[in-house]
């Protein structure tokens, strides 16, 4: 366990539904990430925060895609308008970001996505 | 866009031995990880090695990192049946404030390893 938990651990969806995903980064991180996996595929960057503030999205991030984190705690994935395509596992990471200095992330056991 | 990747794509070996992945990447970096990820599950931080480091270790684990080749390897020794599970090498090239941005993973080295 790294601290970092995320929910729901899985869930199924039919196409079209919206989804939402919640991470819970370890509580003293400032950066809080999102990554994207696909079986046999390494994680793929999706977006990160700086506190609240949203610092980079992906071009993976369509428009369907939206990502908070409103007081720079918790954060929030939703998909809108799902596509089979959207199956993957979605991951979050945090890490300490300290001028000067570098830490390693921390990631969270992830959220299986299904879209039937 | 990956920009690691990591060579083999699948290794076998017997309990004892040890394990070499190797990882090549496209632009400069600040650091390099390894992670590792059992079926299913998160990735879990191995080792970081900064650009200005040339070897690093931890416990079983050796890495080394070559910037002129755009390199690295990850050495297990002494494997173990529990040391089964996915090896990725993931690239932090900076950005805004520097430290750490989003990292840049490769398609993994699925490890095997048999008692």
């Amino acid at each position: 366990d790294t601290g970092v938990s995320q929910d729901p651990r899985h869930k199924i969806t039919k196409r079209g539904q919206n989804v939402t995903f919640r991470c819970d980064p370890i509580s003293e991180h400032n950066r809080l990430y999102w990554y994207r996996q696909t079986l046999g595929q390494g994680p793929e960057f999706l977006t990160y925060f700086q506190n609240e503030a949203q610092l980079e999205k992906s071009r993976l991030l369509s428009d369907r895609f939206s990502a908070e984190r409103p007081k720079g705690s918790f954060s929030t994935l939703e998909i809108q308008r799902t596509e089979q395509g959207d199956s993957a596992m979605y991951l979050c990471a945090s890490s300490f970001l300290l001028a000067g200095s570098s830490y390693e992330q921390y990631f969270g056991p992830g959220t299986r996505l299904t879209v039937t | 866009s990956q920009q690691g990747e990591e060579d083999p794509q699948a290794l076998s070996i017997q309990e004892g031995e040890n394990a070499t992945m190797n990882c090549s990447y496209k632009t400069s970096i600040n650091n390099l990880q390894w992670y590792r990820q059992n079926s299913g599950r998160g990735l879990v931080h191995l080792i970081l090695i900064r650009s200005n480091e040339r070897e690093k270790h931890s416990g079983r684990l050796r890495v080394t990192l070559d910037t002129s080749k755009k390199s690295s390897s990850l050495l297990i020794t002494a494997s173990r049946a529990a040391d089964t599970a996915s090896y990725f090498c993931a690239t932090d090239s900076g950005g805004f404030s520097g430290g750490y941005n989003k990292l840049i993973f490769g398609a993994g080295t699925r490890l095997a390893v048999h008692p």
